[in-house]
């Protein structure tokens, strides 16, 4: 199970970490991710990390702005979203991230999400 | 960055009725796509991976094919709880991308 917590409202140019509490799963041995969905649109992969912490891949557009981090010690799963921009506005998800040895990957499963809003 | 073209993006369909929803990739992705099902105010839940792997869980109804630039997901005989949103996914190269979903309502 994965329960994200720590969404709500932020002015732009404003910093938010949500984090992603993990139980039920083995944390530390897979790759996590972020993901996300602005209220009435569609989904959209935002950042991976892998087991250790010290590989990751982000969305082009949240590069230098956000950083996604894990505590494998306390089960959890981070993103610190600085600069934040009302385009940012979404429903952020995270979800265990399974991948094949020569690919494919696949998210299952997520988080119920929570809600960042960035406005004044 | 890959763009993933879902057809269509919405449809009206009957209980029963069999259901294709097709996502064609702007380059070849060989067969790194997934298949998402979305219902209101819920997370997305896993149906297909790999193309065509059925999830442990799914119901048998939900298939899915293709490899390279075209895929299809199939609902044999669409039921109920079917009735929501579905997306694909490229897992190929980064940065990973979704079409942009088809809404599935009840005619």
């Amino acid at each position: 199970q994965l329960v994200e917590s720590g969404g709500g409202l932020v002015q732009p140019g404003g910093s938010l970490r949500v984090s992603c509490a993990a139980s039920g799963l083995t944390f530390s041995t897979y790759w996590m991710s972020w993901l996300r969905q602005a209220p009435g649109k569609g989904l959209e992969w935002v950042a991976n990390i892998n087991q250790a912490g010290n590989e990751k891949y982000y969305l082009d557009s949240v590069k230098g702005r956000f950083t996604v981090s894990r505590d494998n010690a306390k089960n959890s799963l981070y993103l610190e979203m600085n600069s934040l921009r009302a385009e940012d506005t979404a429903v952020y998800y995270c979800a265990r991230l399974l991948m094949a040895a020569a690919g494919p990957n696949w998210f299952d499963p997520w988080g119920q999400g929570t809600l960042v809003t960035v406005s004044s | 960055a890959i763009q993933m073209t879902q057809s269509p993006s919405s449809l009206s369909a009957s209980v029963g009725d069999r259901v294709t929803i097709t996502c064609r990739a702007s380059q070849g992705i060989r067969d790194d796509l997934g298949w998402y099902q979305q219902k209101p105010g819920k997370a997305p839940k896993l149906l297909i991976y790999a193309a065509s792997t059925l999830q442990s869980g799914v119901p048998s109804r939900f298939s899915g094919s293709g490899s390279g630039t075209d895929f299809t997901l199939t609902i044999s005989s669409l039921q109920p709880e079917d009735f929501a949103t579905y997306y694909c996914l490229q897992d190929n190269i980064y940065p990973w991308t979704f079409g942009q979903g088809t809404k599935v309502e009840i005619k």
